[in-house]
């Protein structure tokens, strides 16, 4: 089963309003790691938060990590049309041949809206 | 750095066709990861690869899936022979370090269609 679940599938925002995506695993990580595809191309790494780490910034993005509850939430303020994407979490934990092994989610699909 | 390069882009073949898929990681990265996706099962990883050796081909969904990296700067991801269900996008990422910093740099992927 896919170790990070993203909430809501999609979202559609108007431009200069924030989004908010979340995503839930199930086992412990050592951090976690949001992505960015657009469409017909390759996913690009935005920002990682280790496990010890409970927040972090990254321009208009922000990301908060709860390992209690295994969840993690991406916002991006100030949305712009450009931002117009799918969003993927990524979770590093499970130690596979000493190295820690990413498992990705299924994603979330934004639209913003000009 | 011209980051990650696959080749080709696009590939229609039909069904029982050998299908050879390449890519060139970026110079230095000693972790490669092959990723297929598709709409219905969504990124998955095939195999990976650390300085040249596969470390994990639990993902390859069948005998008729190989891989090599016959050196730091190639590798192909081999399906014979190749089936409609094959049909997906097939990203090639790698990674310069271990340990608790994983940033997987992806290619911009070959969509295969399997007639």
């Amino acid at each position: 089963s896919q170790q990070g679940e993203e909430d809501p599938q999609a979202l559609s925002i108007q431009e200069g309003e924030n989004a908010t995506m979340n995503c839930s695993y199930k086992t412990s990580i050592n951090n976690l790691q949001w992505y960015r595809q657009n469409s017909g191309r390759g996913l690009v790494h935005l920002i990682l938060i280790r496990s010890n780490e409970r927040e972090k910034h990254s321009g208009r993005l922000r990301v908060t990590l709860d390992t209690s509850k295994k969840s993690s939430s991406l916002l991006i303020t100030a949305s712009r049309a450009a931002d117009t994407a799918s969003y993927f979490c990524a979770t590093a934990g499970a130690i596979s041949g000493g190295y820690q092994k990413v498992t990705f989610g299924t994603g979330t699909k934004l639209q913003v809206i000009p | 750095d011209a980051g990650v390069i696959q080749s080709p882009r696009h590939e229609v073949t039909e069904m029982g066709q050998e299908v050879t898929l390449r890519c060139k990681p970026i110079s230095g990265h000693d972790y490669l990861f092959w990723y297929r996706q598709t709409m219905m099962r969504g990124l998955e990883l095939l195999i990976y690869f650390n300085n040249n050796v596969p470390i994990d081909d639990s993902g390859m969904p069948e005998d008729r899936f190989s891989a090599k990296m016959p050196n730091a700067s190639f590798s192909t991801l081999k399906i014979q022979p190749s089936e409609p269900r094959d049909s997906a996008v097939y990203f090639c990422a790698s990674s310069r370090d271990r340990g608790l910093y994983n940033e997987q740099f992806f290619g911009p992927g070959t969509r295969l269609t399997v007639l």
